[in-house]
């Protein structure tokens, strides 16, 4: 079993919708949880980015954290055509800059016009 | 600011056959990445540098070696290349270890 697992779609849906995608993790020392977004034949960017449990909201975007249920979720409000893309969860734990980040596979967005 | 950029963008390499993929950033960070993404697979890293003199073994470090030239630059080397290396190349920098700046990836193909 992968330390971090996510649902690799496709998801397809109407412009306008509202998305969720997600990620379930099994290492409970896991505390710093991030959303990247990758387009097509282009680097991973950072979409999000939270510190332990609870909820962060940025425009359209809102990331949140259920520690007890070793589980995140990103939320995208009234999607749009230029959210096409696919999300990868990511999370490490500990301090120090020498901590690594577990990645997901990745979810494939596609928001139809 | 150019932030992470990386040569070649793209590369076809016959099996057996070396070459150096070239990541420079202009974001004064301390830590470097090489990773790599395959379909199925997701991203797994290679070899990252905390800072500059060390480097250190990601997931899969076998078949490469790696050379931070200096604090904005960071190399990845495939001495002698085979098919199994084929993939999409990703460099990466960071000041924190979590929020990482990725480059626009190298395309390797390897015959």
């Amino acid at each position: 079993q992968k330390e971090v697992e996510q649902d690799p779609g496709p998801l397809s849906v109407p412009e306008g919708a509202i998305v969720s995608l997600n990620c379930t993790y099994s290492n409970s020392a896991f505390q710093y949880f991030m959303w990247y977004r990758q387009y097509s034949r282009k680097g991973p960017e950072l979409l999000m980015y939270t510190y332990s449990s609870g909820n962060k909201e940025d425009g359209r975007f809102t990331a949140q954290v259920d520690k007890s249920s070793k589980y995140i979720s990103l939320f995208i409000r009234d999607s749009q055509p230029s959210d096409s893309a696919t999300y990868l969860c990511a999370m490490s734990e500990g301090a120090g800059n020498n901590r690594k980040l577990i990645w997901g596979l990745g979810t494939s967005l596609a928001v139809n016009p | 600011n150019a932030g992470v950029t990386q040569t070649p963008k793209f590369q076809v390499l016959k099996t057996g056959q070396s070459m150096t993929l070239q990541c420079a950033q202009d974001m004064n960070h301390n830590s470097m990445y090489w990773y790599r993404q395959d379909p199925g697979m997701g991203l797994r890293l290679i070899y990252y540098s905390a800072s500059e003199g060390t480097t250190d073994k990601g997931e899969v470090p076998n078949g490469y070696n790696v050379s931070r030239l200096n604090k904005r630059e960071f190399s990845l080397r495939l001495e002698s290349a085979a098919p199994s290396q084929t993939s999409v190349y990703f460099c990466a920098s960071s000041r924190l270890a979590d929020e990482q700046y990725f480059g626009p990836g190298t395309r390797l193909t390897v015959t």
